[in-house]
């Protein structure tokens, strides 16, 4: 079955960029399925970050697309995001999921707390 | 964006009780809407999509209703291991979550 398994720096200096990379294990990324990033500040709610397909196509959400680019490596079967001019507003845990067919994230990585602090 | 908008934000409950939790969305979503799970330090579990199909491997005593702007989930008979929070989520447009609502024990 497929899973998704987070990895990337624990600590980010503010204005600074902020890179993590969620690998797929148990089935492809070249799958017909959407590649999502969503975090969860501590104590607070889920907030979608963006998504990607194999082709490379994207799709963010409007309060974060200028600071926001996710990439997709097909031959390593992972996807990425980058996040720039982080502030101590984007410490969180950050999670990647796959959109399935029915549009909802039936699968989640665990999880990886990134916090943004000089 | 659409407001997903959850009550209550909180309650107490006991194993048996049945519980009924609303979300409502600030413009029409058709069925455009699923449910997830958190525990602590846990990701999300998808429970429910297309606002009343139960996902593969979910018990039975979930079930959601609605459609348009009003949605609920019912646990119909409260199990130890349900005591977490809920999400809704909407995919009509950019997915967006309610602010959650964490179910505590009595």
């Amino acid at each position: 079955q497929v899973q998704l398994q987070e990895s990337g720096p624990g600590l980010v200096k503010p204005s600074g960029t902020l890179s993590l990379t969620c690998a797929v294990s148990g089935g492809s990324i070249s799958s017909s399925n959407w590649w999502s990033w969503i975090r969860q500040p501590p104590g607070k709610g889920l907030e979608w970050i963006g998504e990607i397909y194999h082709s490379g196509s994207t799709n963010y959400n409007p309060s974060l697309k200028s600071r926001v680019t996710i990439s997709v490596d097909k031959s390593k079967n992972q996807f990425s995001l980058k996040l720039s001019s982080v502030t101590a507003a984007d410490t969180a845990v950050y999670y990647c999921a796959r959109k399935d067919s029915n549009d909802a994230f039936d699968i989640w990585g665990q999880g990886t707390m990134v916090t943004v602090s000089s | 964006a659409i407001r997903m908008t959850q009550s209550p934000s909180s309650f107490s409950a006991s194993t048996g009780d049945r519980v009924t939790i609303t979300c409502r969305a600030s413009q029409g979503i058709s069925s455009y809407l699923a449910w997830y799970q958190q525990k602590p330090g846990k990701a999300p579990k998808l429970l429910i999509y297309a606002a009343s199909t139960l996902q593969s491997g979910v018990p039975s005593r979930f079930s959601g209703s609605g459609s348009g702007t009003d949605f609920t989930l019912t646990i119909s008979c409260l199990q130890s291991e349900d005591f977490a929070t809920y999400y809704c989520q909407q995919y009509y447009s950019y997915p967006t979550f309610g602010q959650g609502t964490k179910v505590e024990i009595k």
